[in-house]
């Protein structure tokens, strides 16, 4: 069955950086795009960006353009998130979701599987 | 980017009851529209793509209709274990995939 495991919590200080790291499994790693959506305490969802695993290219949104980077380990079917430059507001659950399929261009779809969620807390 | 509104913010329905939810795209996204469930502590969880296609193992009291900018989640006959907050998605204007605020179904 299809599973997608994420690393644990972080905790860090403004400016630092930190990696979350998003594991597959039960599908051809390959074919799906994998996005990275995170949650503020007590708010709504907010879409990061997207990684094709099987090219590792991105799209981000436009306001982690300059702080995020995301990329992938095809040998460990895993995706890693990288975010600098650390704020307060930054403080969020961070989830990875399986997206549409990498082969099928024009054929859309949600987010059908997601990570647990990890935990980034940005604290001095 | 296209601005999904979700209404009402909270909604009080007694357990029997239809629960009716709304989602506003602030332009056209056809029918790519996704409403996910998300339970305190845990991750969203996907209940409807295609504006109105359930997902595997979602009950048929949960239903979802319309199209290009107004979209409607109903439950038909609300449960105890429906208590959650309830987002929209589209998915239209691929990458930049957009949520709604959030409702919060609760019980009466």
């Amino acid at each position: 069955q299809v599973q997608v495991v994420q690393s644990g919590a972080e905790v860090k200080k403004p400016g630092a950086s930190v990696k979350v790291s998003c594991k597959a499994s039960g599908y051809t790693f390959s074919n799906y795009y994998i996005n990275w959506v995170r949650q503020a305490p007590g708010q709504g969802l907010e879409w990061v960006g997207i990684i094709n695993p099987a090219n590792g290219g991105t799209t981000y949104e436009q306001k982690f353009q300059d702080r995020v980077t995301m990329t992938t380990d095809t040998s460990t079917r895993t995706v890693f998130m990288d975010l600098n430059s650390l704020k307060s507001d930054d403080t969020a659950v961070y989830y990875c979701a399986r997206g549409k399929r990498v082969d099928t261009p024009t054929v859309l779809s949600p987010f059908d599987y997601w990570g647990q969620g990890t935990l980034v807390a940005v604290s001095s | 980017e296209i601005v999904m509104t979700q209404s009402p913010a909270t909604l009080s329905v007694s357990p029997g009851e239809r629960a009716t939810l709304s989602c506003r795209a602030s332009q056209s996204v056809s029918s790519n529209l996704a409403w996910y469930q998300q339970k305190p502590g845990q991750a969203p969880r996907l209940l409807i793509s295609a504006a109105s296609t359930r997902a595997t193992g979602i009950p048929a009291r949960f239903s979802g209709s319309g199209s290009g900018t107004e979209f409607t989640l109903t439950i038909s006959s609300l449960q105890s274990e429906d208590c959650a907050v309830y987002y929209c998605q589209q998915y239209n204007n691929w990458p930049s995939l957009t949520f709604g605020g959030g409702t919060k179904v609760e019980i009466k």
